[in-house]
């Protein structure tokens, strides 16, 4: 079986400061990761993914995150902060063409 | 290119009413996916569609929930009769295909109320 945890359900920064959104994984085979974004009353938005490539990943609007095997996370980043990335996001995983397995969300508030 | 479109944005509805949730898919999408985010807990796989066959509806939480998608075109999701636990918000994604190399596309969903 597979899953998600998020380990925060809201995190909190300053504009300008580094962004940390937490994801570890359970899974038995070797999954695919994914981050998405949810801006109020939008739909998800696919941040990034992972899909067995380069462990480190970037995505758009600035995020990366880094597949750690031997610590089973994948860590949202952003060096900086910016007021537009205040929105709720989801880490996912799925393995081959199994369904997408969604953590609970993280709520980002980015303060000026 | 037109992104996926839910219908209506918000229905409130009372227990035992029905409603009826539409979706619209990038055109040329065969894959469409039902997901549901019941209020505090993660969202959901509902269920998916390739063209107009129900491929996995593992999802499904019972039998008041139909899904279709006549003509493999746009899908339709009704509940009936309602109860207060499907309160939520629906969601619909489509790609192209279905493996993690290709993009799940998502509508801005439809929060669904009943009373």
């Amino acid at each position: 079986a597979q899953s998600v945890t998020q380990l925060d359900s809201h995190v909190s920064v300053s504009e300008g400061t580094p962004v940390l959104l937490r994801c570890n994984y359970s899974s038995s085979y070797s999954p695919s990761l994914f981050w998405y974004v949810q801006h109020p009353n939008k739909g998800l938005q696919l941040l990034l993914k992972y899909t067995s490539a380069a462990t480190l990943v970037k995505g758009i609007n600035g995020f990366e995150a880094e597949f750690k095997k031997s610590e089973t996370s994948f860590h949202l980043t952003k060096p900086s902060a910016h007021m537009s990335d205040a929105a709720e996001y989801f880490c996912v995983v799925v393995r081959w063409t199994d369904k997408l397995i969604f953590g609970t969300g993280t709520r980002l508030q980015v303060f000026p | 290119e037109a992104g996926v479109t839910q219908f209506p944005s918000h229905s409130v509805i009372e227990k035992g009413q029905t409603v009826t949730l539409r979706c619209d898919p990038i055109s040329g999408h065969d894959n469409l996916y039902w997901y549901r985010r019941v209020m505090g807990k993660e969202i959901k796989f509902l269920l998916h569609f390739v063209k107009e066959s129900k491929q996995d509806e593992s999802g499904m939480p019972n039998n008041r929930f139909l899904a279709e998608r006549t003509g493999g075109t746009y899908s339709t999701l009704k509940v009936q009769p309602a109860e207060l636990e499907d309160s939520g918000v629906y969601f619909c994604a489509s790609s192209q295909e279905n493996l993690p190399s290709y993009e799940q596309y998502f509508g801005p969903g439809t929060r669904l109320t009943v009373t």
